[in-house]
């Protein structure tokens, strides 16, 4: 069963650069994309980005200039950093894996989500 | 970006009831849309994917339909432990977009 847990600082001021890293257990980074993921309080869902084992990436445009996720297949953890945060970028952030049911066609779904972590900015 | 939208934003329903959520996106995605069901304080759960395929262990009252632009699921028989909310998701291209949730609440 492969199961995800997330770390890192819940709390910080603006300006500052969010770093959060995302074990994988029971299961391989290979074959397979990771993503972040974040829900602002009370709101819906907004897919930040994500990495493969080979470390390409892709962003959402609108974070693209600040989010950097990289990987570290030793360890079997991926990363998200987030620079200049602000109040706006408060929010729980997930890591999930997204799953490519290939049928000829790619078809991608988030299978298995860390449990999340709050990050607070606030001065 | 393909921007999705859920209807209702809330829904009231009670135990036994069956409830539809409808959800549209802004171009044809084809059959590139997933639901995922979040209870308070937990991450999301995925229910369905491609529009219509139920995830392994998913109870089989859930089920989806759809393809294009319009998109539903359906739960034939509400049970306690359903009352959550609901969010579908496009993976026809990245960004990846959710639509807004619907939040299924007690009557």
């Amino acid at each position: 069963q492969v199961q995800l847990q997330q770390w890192g600082a819940g709390l910080l001021k603006p300006s500052e650069t969010l770093s959060l890293t995302c074990a994988v257990y029971g299961g391989s980074l290979s074959g397979y994309y990771w993503s972040w993921i974040r829900q602002p309080p009370g709101k819906g869902l907004e897919w930040i980005g994500e990495i493969n084992h080979s470390g390409n990436t892709n962003y959402n445009p609108s974070l693209k200039s600040r989010v950097t996720i990289s990987i570290d297949t030793s360890k079997n953890q991926f990363s998200l950093k987030l620079g200049s945060v602000t109040a706006a970028d408060t929010a729980v952030y997930y890591c999930a894996r997204v799953f490519d049911l290939y049928t000829g066609y790619d078809y991608f779904y988030f299978d298995y989500w860390g449990q999340g972590t709050l990050l607070t900015v606030s001065s | 970006d393909i921007q999705m939208t859920q209807s209702p934003s809330s829904l009231p329903a009670s135990v036994g009831d069956r409830v539809t959520i409808t959800c549209r996106a802004s171009q044809s995605i084809s059959s590139y849309l997933n639901w995922y069901q979040q209870k308070k304080g937990k991450a999301p759960k995925l229910l369905i994917y491609t529009a219509s395929s139920l995830q392994r262990g998913v109870p089989s009252r859930f089920s989806g339909s759809g393809s294009g632009t319009d998109f539903t699921l359906t739960i034939s028989s509400l049970q306690p432990e359903d009352f959550a909310a609901y969010y579908c998701q496009q993976s026809y291209s990245t960004p990846y977009t959710f639509g807004q949730g619907t939040k299924l609440e007690i009557k």
